[in-house]
């Protein structure tokens, strides 16, 4: 158990909506990063956050939207969503807001979405 | 843009034999980490690593960093069962002020027992 917390464990939806994932970051942590793990794609990094500021931006559609709260969990918003959109969403934490990749990353155990 | 190439894809061995996964990259990389994701978990930082030529060693794990920081890789000697999984390069590279951070598409390990 990393003490990283996601939820929903699953999500299934339709094309077309909305959904919010949410994701609680290690006690301490600042830093929340999110990524994106498909079948074709494999691990995509989407957005990291640091203490409730964007970091660093990655893979991210513009139809995704990310924020962290003043308590440091943060929410990834995913909308008008395609098939495509179906995967598996990580959210990890990090102490510090070093530049992306500097920091040693503690991953969530996912949300998987399903957009049928 | 930036590539981060992984191979194998698939490995197979039998327990007791070693296992290697190399990473290459496009561009020259700022750093490189390394993770392992078990079937249906999560990933699990394993190292990082960011001086050229640099060699790291985690119990039966080693990881290198090639001399023109473009290429890594990690070494499994004697793999035993709990080391199935996937194992992930992740590649830092900087480009002025702006960072991107790719991943490989991993390798796959099963081991036979």
């Amino acid at each position: 158990d990393s003490g990283v917390t996601q939820t929903p464990k699953h999500l299934i939806t339709a094309t077309g909506q909305r959904v919010t994932l949410r994701c609680s970051p290690r006690s301490g942590d600042l830093s929340v990063y999110w990524y994106q793990q498909s079948l074709d794609q494999g691990l995509q990094f989407l957005i990291q956050y640091y203490n409730g500021e964007e970091r660093a931006k990655g893979n991210i559609l513009e139809r995704f939207s990310a924020q962290q709260f003043p308590d440091l969990h943060s929410e990834l918003n995913l909308s008008s969503l395609e098939l495509g959109d179906s995967a598996l969403y990580f959210c990890a934490s990090a102490t510090g807001g070093g530049s992306l990749g500097t920091d040693t990353q503690y991953f969530g155990p996912g949300t998987r979405l399903t957009v049928l | 843009g930036q590539q981060v190439m992984q191979i194998p894809q698939y490995q197979h061995v039998q327990e007791g034999e070693d296992f290697t996964t190399y990473c290459n990259s496009s561009t020259t990389l700022s750093n490189i980490q390394w993770y392992k994701q078990r079937p249906g978990g999560h990933p699990v930082f394993l190292i990082q690593l960011v001086k050229s030529g640099e060699v790291k060693k985690q119990k039966r794990l080693t990881f290198q960093f090639g001399e023109a920081k473009k290429n890594s890789s990690l070494h499994i000697t004697a793999t035993q069962t709990t080391d199935v999984g996937t194992y992930f390069c992740a590649g830092l590279a900087s480009g002025g002020s702006n960072y991107k951070l790719t991943f490989g598409k991993g390798t796959l390990l099963t081991v036979n027992p």
